[in-house]
């Protein structure tokens, strides 16, 4: 079965340090990967996509990641985070199709 | 934004009352989504429309119903709630199959 794997389920983080949150999928052939953002009682925002071309794909608000096939995986990345950053966040991917399937997702605080 | 609404946006209903999400779009968009978020579990897709009266199952369709009459309204049924399905439902869209989903602000459904 598909299935998406975030294995960082609590970050906590000091403003200005440099985050990582990892993303491993199992897919196989064709996948469309996302990051998502929900930020405190809010609906989910996409923050990027990836479908073909350049593995290093940018986003809103700073973010990037990283698509490495060899390693199935789609981590996020950010240099500098802030403490408006303070948030969930949710990697999905879909084999092609139109099904999305999410991690668990990871609470990010960033602290003062 | 997205141009999507749902209603209600909180509700409390009591277990084996029958209980009746809406989602509603104003762009037209083919494809709708109803998914639940859980702690721990992220987002878990129950059931999916591709066009009017098109509809499918996602992974956790046990329990719920759908339709959808209009292109711009999808609705998610739950004939007989139970406890189990206390959670916060969210809806979302997408005009192709390959592109990325967006967001309702989500139902938040309790079951007492």
């Amino acid at each position: 079965a598909q299935s998406v794997s975030q294995h960082n389920h609590h970050v906590i983080l000091s403003e200005a340090a440099s985050l990582e949150l990892g993303c491993n999928y199992s897919y196989g052939g064709t996948v469309n990967l996302f990051w998502y953002v929900q930020y405190p009682g809010q609906h989910l925002q996409l923050l990027l996509k990836y479908f073909s071309g350049d593995p290093l794909v940018k986003g809103i608000k700073g973010f990037e990641a990283e698509f490495i096939k060899s390693k199935f995986s789609f981590n996020l990345r950010k240099p500098s985070v802030q403490w408006s950053d303070t948030a969930e966040y949710f990697c999905a991917a879909t084999g092609g199709g139109n099904k999305l399937t999410f991690g668990t997702g990871t609470q990010l605080k960033v602290e003062l | 934004d997205a141009g999507i609404t749902q209603s209600p946006r909180h509700k409390v209903t009591e277990t084996g009352t029958p209980v009746t999400l809406r989602c509603h779009q104003t762009e037209n968009h083919r494809y709708m989504y109803w998914y639940r978020q859980d702690p721990g579990h992220g987002l878990r897709l129950i059931h999916y429309s591709y066009g009017v009266k098109d509809t499918d199952k996602g992974e956790v369709s046990d329990g719920y119903s759908v339709s959808r009459s209009k292109t711009e309204d999808f609705l998610l049924t739950l004939e007989s709630a139970t406890s189990s399905q206390t959670s916060v439902y969210f809806c979302a869209i997408t005009q192709g199959a390959r592109e990325e989903q967006y967001f309702g602000p989500g139902t938040r459904l309790t079951v007492t």
